[in-house]
């Protein structure tokens, strides 16, 4: 089992690009979750997934800022016209039931310049 | 208010000792708990989870509960150096998504 898969490990755009990052999650796990982390703080949740459904997108911003999870392939989150506020780390989670706990993937280190 | 707190510290104990780490929330109907470590630039692993009132063993490691005081705490015995990481408390709340405290740094002196 290859655990999270979280593709690319770090990107970096310069302003106003788009970036993209992807997650697979675990074998047999069907929610997906993606936070944010600044350095030195904590997770700031962003949006929930199952398949082809958004459960909770209440921690996303409502501009710039999208994500899905299809019946085939990868979540993803992708940013639009991104900013220097964009920069952080963005780690994907997955669960094959919200009540046992998440494995995290490696993460994506986006850099804006 | 926030969702989940805790104290940032750091928190510093001497190798051996006892480490305390702490978190409240604020959601009642919350139902599971859990503890996750973090190392410096590495994604957060899960090292414990509660679902019930009172305490929970692990190795090392024990979580304890207080639903009525929406108080979550993890201690750590015989602190190794190794030990020294990003603690991060989360709570899942009833539609399955887990909130996260901002995480409590501790250092382990040898």
């Amino acid at each position: 089992n290859a655990g999270v898969m979280q593709n690319p490990r770090h990107l970096v755009r310069r302003r106003g690009q788009e970036a993209r990052l992807r997650c697979s999650p675990m074998k047999g796990h069907s929610h997906v979750y993606w936070y944010r982390q600044l350095p030195e703080e904590g997770l700031k949740f962003m949006v929930y997934l199952q398949k082809e459904n958004i459960i909770d997108e209440s921690g996303m911003p409502k501009e710039r800022f999208s994500a899905e999870f299809p019946k085939e392939g990868p979540s993803i989150l992708r940013i639009q016209q991104v900013v220097r506020g964009d920069s952080a780390a963005y780690f994907c989670a997955s669960s094959p039931d919200g009540d046992y706990g998440y494995t995290f993937g490696s993460g994506t280190r986006l850099t804006v310049v | 208010q926030k969702e989940v707190e805790q104290n940032s510290g750091p928190l510093s104990v001497p190798e051996g000792a006892i480490a305390s780490l702490n978190c409240t929330y604020s959601d009642r109907g919350s139902q599971s708990f859990f503890w996750y470590r973090q190392y410096s630039g590495k994604s957060p692993e899960l090292i414990m989870f509660i679902y019930s009132n009172g305490d929970k063993e692990d190795g090392r490691f024990t979580a304890q509960l207080n639903k009525a005081s929406q108080y979550v705490s993890l201690l750590i015995r015989d602190s190794q150096p190794s030990d020294s990481a990003t603690y991060l408390c989360a709570v899942n709340r009833n539609n399955n998504d887990m909130r996260f405290g901002a995480g409590t740094r501790l250092t382990v002196k040898p």
